[in-house]
């Protein structure tokens, strides 16, 4: 089982949709919660970033994280066509000597004009 | 502010020959990741340094991969032999990890895309 479980869609959704983006992961050590984007041909950039269980809300980007459950999510409200790209859960645990981020396999999303 | 730099951005190569692959993380970030994304097992963790020491390397896939950090502006990750198996976008991230386990935004290049025949 990998630590970090992302469906790898794709998901295809009409402009202005509410998208709901999930992960689920299995290692409770996990304490630093993020999202990242990444446009085709390009590396990952930081969307949101979380802590703490709860709800995190930046634009149009809300992020979800329950700890009691291991699963998080990412809601993008109003979607847009520049919203396509691939959207990736990452997790952060401490470990001897630092911490090391963990990503998901990523969501390629489609956001129709 | 220049961001995380690799080289090269592109590399063909056949298979059995050595593949070097260059980072220049962002000048005052400590911490320095290698990751490898493929579309069938995604963005890969492959090794992680902390302050120039190699913390974790579980991710490396085999003997034929090896990673050195020399000093804080510079790291390497090289295939000797290189095969077809090994083809995927090569990435290099790095971070400030500050005391009191608070880490900051990781940052990544524009990765190398490694294509073995």
């Amino acid at each position: 089982q990998k630590e970090v479980e992302q469906d790898p869609g794709p998901l295809s959704v009409p402009e202005g949709a509410i998208v709901s983006l999930n992960c689920t992961y299995s290692n409770s050590a996990f304490q630093y919660f993020m999202w990242y984007r990444q446009y085709s041909r390009k590396g990952p950039e930081l969307l949101m970033y979380t802590y703490s269980s709860g709800n995190k809300e930046d634009g149009r980007f809300t992020a979800q994280v329950d700890k009691s459950s291991k699963y998080i999510s990412l809601f993008i409200r109003d979607s847009q066509p520049s919203d396509s790209a691939t959207y990736l859960c990452a997790m952060s645990a401490q470990v001897t000597g630092g911490f090391k981020t963990i990503f998901g396999a990523g969501t390629r999303l489609f956001v129709k004009a | 502010d220049a961001g995380v730099i690799q080289s090269p951005r592109h590399e063909v190569t056949e298979m059995g020959q050595e593949v070097t692959l260059r980072c220049k993380p962002i000048s005052g970030h400590n911490s320095l990741f290698w990751y490898r994304q493929t579309m069938m097992r995604g963005l890969e963790l492959l090794i992680y340094f902390n302050n120039n020491v190699p913390i974790d390397d579980s991710g490396m896939p085999e003997d034929r991969f090896s990673a050195k950090m020399p000093n804080a502006s510079f790291s390497t990750l090289k295939i000797q032999p290189s095969e077809p198996r090994d083809s995927a976008v090569y990435f290099c991230a790095s971070r400030l990890t500050k005391a009191k386990g608070v880490i900051g935004e990781l940052f990544f290049g524009e990765g190398s895309r490694l294509t073995v025949l």
